[in-house]
């Protein structure tokens, strides 16, 4: 039979309202993070990165948040469109891996129109 | 630019059966890597490139999953003997020198179904 599927928190967000988006990332010494925003039947799209050094980083109506005392990132998603519909990872570039990614789960935002 | 293309976009084949997935990275770009994903485990690396040399193949399942990269534009991920459970789709992503904190771009994968 079918395994059990992982069930990905969803946010529901009426179009033309922000998103919130967060992540717990694993390790204290990755010093660069990426957000990525997987479609369906797409591949995972670069969204918005940030380094260590810094705490807050602005793109076109996405800004992320970094809080390394809790290794914690967020994304923020401005005036939510319904083509920002879609699966968003947050990745961590481990720290003894060249340019290995750690992916999290994945966080599924549904845009109501 | 073209991004990472891969072939086939999907795949359905029955157990047993030899698959070879295909990618082409970014012109460039000397990393190239290989994912899984499923519903159950998410996105898992499978295996990295630097230079055309693997660097960690820790992801590979198991001795039926290999992996070449015969040169900079184009890599292969085989299955021999496949099995149902191999069935998800696989990426291909590749990127710059880390040097350069650049992020890795995907391809659109392939959507392998064992039946």
């Amino acid at each position: 039979g079918e395994s059990v599927g992982l069930h990905l928190p969803t946010l529901s967000v009426q179009e033309g309202d922000n998103s919130i988006i967060n992540c717990a990332y694993s390790n204290s010494a990755s010093d660069y993070f990426i957000w990525y925003k997987q479609e369906s039947g797409k591949g995972p799209q670069f969204i918005i990165d940030i380094r260590s050094n810094m705490d807050k980083r602005q793109g076109q109506r996405v800004t992320v948040l970094l809080n390394k005392t809790v290794k914690h990132l967020s994304l923020q998603i401005a005036a939510t469109q319904p083509g920002d519909s879609a699966v968003y990872f947050c990745a961590e570039i481990l720290p003894y891996g060249n340019n290995r990614l750690a992916f999290g789960k994945g966080n599924q935002v549904v845009v109501i129109p | 630019d073209a991004g990472v293309i891969q072939s086939p976009r999907h795949e359905v084949t029955e157990m047993g059966q030899e698959v070879t997935l295909r990618c082409k990275p970014i012109s460039g770009h000397d990393y190239l890597f290989w994912y899984r994903q499923t519903m159950m485990r998410g996105l898992e690396l499978l295996i990295y490139f630097n230079n055309n040399v693997p660097i960690d193949d820790s992801g590979m399942p198991e001795d039926r999953f290999s992996a070449k990269m015969p040169n900079a534009s184009f890599s292969t991920l085989k299955i021999q003997p496949s099995e149902p459970r191999d069935s998800a789709v696989y990426f291909c992503a590749s990127s710059p020198t880390p040097g350069d904190n650049q992020p890795q771009h995907f391809g659109d994968g392939t959507r392998l179904s064992i039946l």
